[in-house]
């Protein structure tokens, strides 16, 4: 079955730049999708088919993708930003959502 | 804006049936351009989709292999929501569960979820 791979955690200085990744085999050929969660709260979507933001989520958020990895970027890193990350495909193959483990955001 | 609001019990026993309801407001179960999703969220499984029903002139189902025995997403026409039934639960069925409303990705898939409910604590004990 499809898998999506993403790092357990990521640290960030207020003001720099986080970069998540999510792997998976061929994901260029996969709409992904990004969700922030913070605690206690259901996810929220942040960006959706690779780099498209949903109105009210800020430009600092953006997406990109290449062969076998997709990229969500934080600009300008805030303290509100630290969440946990969720990268999502639809698989074809299994008609299933696949959703990645999940990265944990720290601002230092 | 689409607003979904959850309700159902927090403690269900092993062997029993869970069931939860997700009211919808500002949209029709009858969209045809939406699917309405159960997920469930856990330290074990992670996110992990459960399945969602649509209408595209009569109702379709899909659900997550892993539970489609046990598994049934219904729509209620009438009160515009739709629920979850998860049959002969144990504590490995100890989750959040969220419902959410799917949209379809620019490849026509019903890709990315951009409302959803606002999560029930499902604890399996006795």
């Amino acid at each position: 079955s499809y898998a999506l791979t993403q790092p357990p955690s990521v640290s960030v200085a207020p003001g720099q730049t986080a970069r998540i990744t999510c792997g998976g085999n061929n994901i260029e050929t996969k709409n992904v999708h990004w969700y922030q969660q913070r605690p206690g709260q259901a996810p929220v979507l942040v960006v959706y088919d690779d780099t498209e933001r949903p109105s009210g989520i800020p430009q600092r958020f953006s997406g990109s993708k290449s062969r076998h990895t997709a990229t969500l970027t934080i600009s300008r890193v805030e303290v509100g930003d630290e969440a946990d990350y969720y990268c999502q495909v639809w698989d074809t193959n299994t008609v299933h959502v696949i959703f990645g483990g999940g990265t944990t955001v720290t601002v230092l | 804006q689409v607003q979904l609001q959850q309700s159902g019990p927090g403690l269900v026993k092993p062997s029993q049936t869970l069931s939860l309801t997700c009211d919808i407001s500002g949209d029709s179960v009858f969209s045809n351009r939406a699917a309405w999703n159960w997920i469930r969220q856990s330290p074990s499984r992670g996110l992990e989709w459960l399945g969602r029903t649509y209408y595209r002139s009569k109702w379709f189902n899909d659900y997550n292999v892993s539970v489609k025995s046990r598994i049934t997403i219904t729509p209620d026409t009438s009160k515009n929501q739709f629920s979850l039934q998860l049959n002969s639960v144990t504590p490995e069925d100890t989750a959040v569960y969220f419902c959410a409303r799917g949209d379809y990705d620019s490849s026509g898939y019903p890709g990315f979820f951009a409302s959803w409910g606002q999560g029930i604590r499902v604890t399996v004990s006795s």
